[in-house]
């Protein structure tokens, strides 16, 4: 089982929409929950970070936290072709204290306009 | 957010040369430093994690000979393949980290081809 598991997609939604981007992750001690957003032949971007189980919103991002469930979504609202891109999950490892993290392996994201 | 300004972008190399790559925090002091590797449509790799004023920490499978990897200032860290392969090319990335913080702070990549 991969430490941190993501749909590789690609997921197509048209301009205007929800896109939800879903996430599982192995490790129950996992404390800290990041989003990144990777446009291709570019590095990571954080876009989001959750601690707590619940909604935590930025704009039109909404991350989601349910550690009973060992799971983690990011919601895009209003979706638009510029959040094209591939989007990682990325969870710290509790194995070494949270000091480092580990990445799954991305969800495309195509935005239609 | 901190920047980190990674250098160069892109590289060409015949195989069997040497290629550094640079990593600079340009508005905070990166105590650490880690480097990851990306093949393509796959996930990040964590290859090595550096600390200022120590020696690099490699993760299993990675050849510290091959990735000499230097952290001399809190501003700066380096990573140099040496005598390159075509099975190293890849597009690598240094993260950097301030005092204990999670988040993650990344270059802009180096995508490195090897003839």
């Amino acid at each position: 089982q991969k430490e941190v598991e993501q749909n590789s997609g690609p997921l197509s939604v048209p301009e205007g929409a929800i896109a939800s981007l879903n996430c599982t992750y192995s490790d129950r001690g996992s404390q800290s929950f990041f989003w990144y957003r990777q446009y291709s032949g570019k590095s990571p971007e954080l876009i989001m970070f959750i601690y707590s189980n619940g909604d935590k919103e930025d704009g039109r991002f909404t991350a989601q936290l349910n550690k009973a469930s060992q799971y983690v979504s990011l919601l895009i609202r209003d979706s638009q072709p510029s959040d094209s891109a591939t989007y990682l999950c990325a969870v710290t490892d509790p194995r070494t204290g949270g000091f480092k993290t580990i990445f799954g392996a991305g969800t495309r994201l195509f935005v239609k306009a | 957010g901190a920047v980190v300004s990674q250098h160069p972008s892109w590289v060409i190399c015949k195989s069997g040369t040497s290629v550094k790559i640079e990593c600079r925090s340009l508005d905070f002091q990166a105590t650490t430093m880690f480097w990851y590797r990306q093949f393509p449509k796959q996930s990040l790799m964590l290859m090595a994690t550096s600390n200022e004023g120590s020696k690099a920490t490699y993760e299993q499978g990675v050849e510290k000979d091959k990735f000499l990897i230097n952290h001399a200032s809190l501003t700066l860290s380096t990573l140099t393949v040496t005598s390159a392969h075509p099975e190293d090319s890849s597009f690598y990335i240094c993260s950097g980290v301030a005092g204990g913080g999670e988040k993650l702070f990344f270059g802009s990549g180096t995508q490195l081809s090897v003839l």
